[in-house]
Order: C-alpha cells, then sequence, then structure tokens
C-alpha cells in the first residue's frame, strides 16, 4: 500500500523567500514521486518526478525536490519564491502496481509582496 | 499538439439527473485515468481505462458511476441520479503506454459539477 502526508495545508512566504514544501510518502515498494501544482480551475501541471535515478531532482520554474529514503520524505525547495508562485501545490506517489497514483491532500502556497 | 480535453468545463445538474463529462486524451494516448477533487481535498483516483477496456475501476463508487472508453470518440464519465455529494471537480489525465509504465500522467482542466 501507498500514502502520501503533506505537512501544512497551507504554507505563506515573502516574496524573494525560500520556500519549502514538505511531503512524507509510505510504501512497500520503491516510489515514483512527483510534485504538480494547480493554479485556480485549473488542471494539475507536473512539476517534477523521481523515478529512482538522481536523488535530487530538478523540476520546471526553479523547484527541486530531494528524495530522501531513510526519511521517507520528498520534500519542495525553491530558493526564491515568486509572486506567480502562489498556487496549491501536490505531492503523489505511484508504484505499487495498477498505474495508480495516489495524491496528498495539497498545500496552498502563499506569497507576500 | 493539443492537450488533454475536457467539456464541459462546468456542469450544473438538478438531483436526480443524469451528468456526462467527457475527456479526449492527447494525440497518441490509450490510456486514460479519471479522478474526484472535492473541495479542499487532494485528487481522488477513480478509474484507468484503456481503448475498449477497463483496467483498474477499485476507485469507482459501486453505484450510478460508470466509465466508458471507445475504439473511437473520448472517454466518458457518467453518473446516474446524482446528488449534492457528487458535486466536485472531475478530472481526466492520459498518457502513452510508455508514459504509463513510469506512471507519468497529463492533466486536462477538469469538468466542475455542481449538484443544485
Amino acid at each position: 500500500a501507498q500514502s502520501v502526508t503533506q505537512l501544512g495545508s497551507h504554507v505563506s512566504v515573502s516574496e524573494g523567500a525560500l520556500v519549502l514544501l514538505r511531503c512524507n510518502y509510505s510504501s512497500s515498494v520503491p516510489p515514483y514521486l512527483f510534485w504538480y501544482v494547480q493554479y485556480p480551475n485549473q488542471g494539475l501541471q507536473l512539476l517534477l518526478k523521481y523515478t529512482s535515478a538522481a536523488t535530487l531532482v530538478k523540476g520546471i520554474n526553479g523547484f527541486e525536490a530531494e528524495f530522501k529514503k531513510s526519511e521517507t520524505s520528498f520534500h519542495l525547495t525553491k530558493p526564491s519564491a515568486h509572486m506567480s508562485d502562489a498556487a496549491e501545490y501536490f505531492c503523489a506517489v505511484s508504484g505499487a502496481g495498477g498505474f495508480k497514483t495516489i495524491f496528498g491532500a495539497g498545500t496552498r502556497l502563499f506569497v507576500k509582496a | 499538439n493539443a492537450g488533454v480535453m475536457q467539456n464541459p468545463r462546468h456542469l450544473v445538474r438538478r438531483r436526480g439527473q443524469e451528468a456526462r463529462l467527457r475527456c479526449s486524451p492527447m494525440k497518441g494516448h490509450s490510456h486514460v485515468y479519471w479522478y474526484r477533487q472535492l473541495p479542499e481535498e487532494g485528487l481522488k483516483f477513480m478509474v484507468y481505462l484503456q481503448k475498449e477496456n477497463i483496467i483498474d475501476e477499485s476507485g469507482m463508487p459501486k453505484e450510478r458511476f460508470s466509465a466508458e472508453f471507445p475504439k473511437e470518440g473520448p472517454s466518458i464519465l457518467r453518473i446516474q441520479q446524482v446528488v449534492r455529494g457528487d458535486s466536485a471537480a472531475y478530472f481526466c489525465a492520459s498518457s502513452s503506454m510508455e508514459q504509463a509504465n513510469s506512471y507519468e500522467q497529463y492533466f486536462g482542466p477538469g469538468t466542475r459539477l455542481t449538484v443544485t
């Protein structure tokens, strides 16, 4: 079985500050891990994915995430927040078979001017 | 190359009516997934289909919900006798066979269903 926990339903940062969105997963098999971004009234856009290659994964828009097996974590970071980063972010896990993807509850990111 | 298309984008139905949601996958994609997103929640898997086959419907409610992906035309998610609790955003995603093997999916903009 697989599950995802996103710590913090809301995160607020100032423009230019570090963005850190936390994700912990549970998986009985080597996981595929994803971060998606959702802007209001839109679908999900893939930011980045981990598929057992490099543990530090770089994505679009300056985001990156590090896979830490010992901590079962896949936190998303960006060095400097921009106003356009305000959105909802979802962590997701797959790999347990059946082509099913399990999503976390989401973290809404607010960026203050 | 057009992305995943969903229509309608917004759908209002009265209790007891039927709702039909359509999804046209990206060109060349033969795998379709449906998800439901309730307010303030993440996406919940409903069903995974390939052309003319339902592969995994473990997330589908047992009654009133059905899905198909015919040989020609879009995938359809059908909800019969809708109730207020069916109000949600329904997202479709698609992938090629190669992308499906790495769990990569491309999402449509969603259909927002409101039941009055």
